[in-house]
């Protein structure tokens, strides 16, 4: 079973939708986690960290259940430059190891 | 420019050849990781270091590859006798310290022909 997994896609949405990524990891010692965005054939680039509370910023809200074991990420009212790849991180081995699931890959269509 | 630099950009090597990157972290960043990504994959991860140490190493680094970071700032990747199966972007990432957000360099695209 891999550290992170995700559900590679893709999400296909028109403009204005409502979109929501799920992401699971397997060590329930991981403490920290992240999701990022990727564009084509460019860097991994931080969309915002995963609290146990929750969080939002804009448009964009984040979610961690440490019982289920699962991340989630919630896009409103998506826009057409919301398309891209979004990766769901964690720290495992101990907070020392950045892994990566394989990414899931939205596109927000007219 | 205050970001995570990585050269070359791109690298287009014949097999068996050496090739050598280099990762300039963002200053006074603690930990720097390699990462290699192949198309339609996340970033799979290679090794990192805290300062001028190496604390970890993939099973994928195989003999063949080998990390410094000497003086804790700069690091470097080195690939011996490439194959073609080394094709992929290769990804600089450094954060402050253990357990926080790091920050990517824009990669080097290897290909190996």
């Amino acid at each position: 079973r891999k550290e992170v997994e995700q559900d590679p896609g893709p999400f296909n949405v028109p403009e204005g939708a409502t979109v929501a990524f799920n992401c699971t990891y397997s060590n329930s010692a991981s403490q920290s986690f992240f999701w990022y965005r990727q564009d084509c054939r460019k860097e991994p680039k931080l969309l915002m960290s995963v609290y146990s509370s929750g969080n939002e910023d804009g448009r964009f809200t984040a979610q961690l259940n440490r019982a289920s074991q699962y991340i989630s990420l919630l896009i409103r009212d998506s826009k057409l430059s919301d398309s891209a790849t979004y990766l769901c991180v964690g720290f495992t081995g101990g907070g020392n190891k950045l892994t990566f699931g394989t990414g899931t890959q939205l596109k927000v269509e007219l | 420019d205050t970001g995570v630099s990585q050269n070359p950009r791109h690298k287009i090597t014949k097999r068996g050849q050496n090739v050598t990157f280099r990762c300039d972290p963002i200053s006074e960043h603690n930990r720097l990781y390699w990462y290699r990504q192949t198309l339609g994959q996340g970033p799979e991860f290679l090794t990192y270091f805290q300062n001028e140490a190496q604390l970890e190493k993939s099973r994928l680094l195989s003999d063949r590859f080998s990390a410094e970071r000497p003086k804790g700032s700069f690091s470097t990747l080195e690939i011996q006798r490439t194959e073609q199966g080394d094709s992929a972007m290769y990804l600089c990432a450094s954060s402050p310290w253990t357990d926080t957000e790091a920050f990517f360099g824009q990669g080097t695209r290897l290909t190996v022909v």
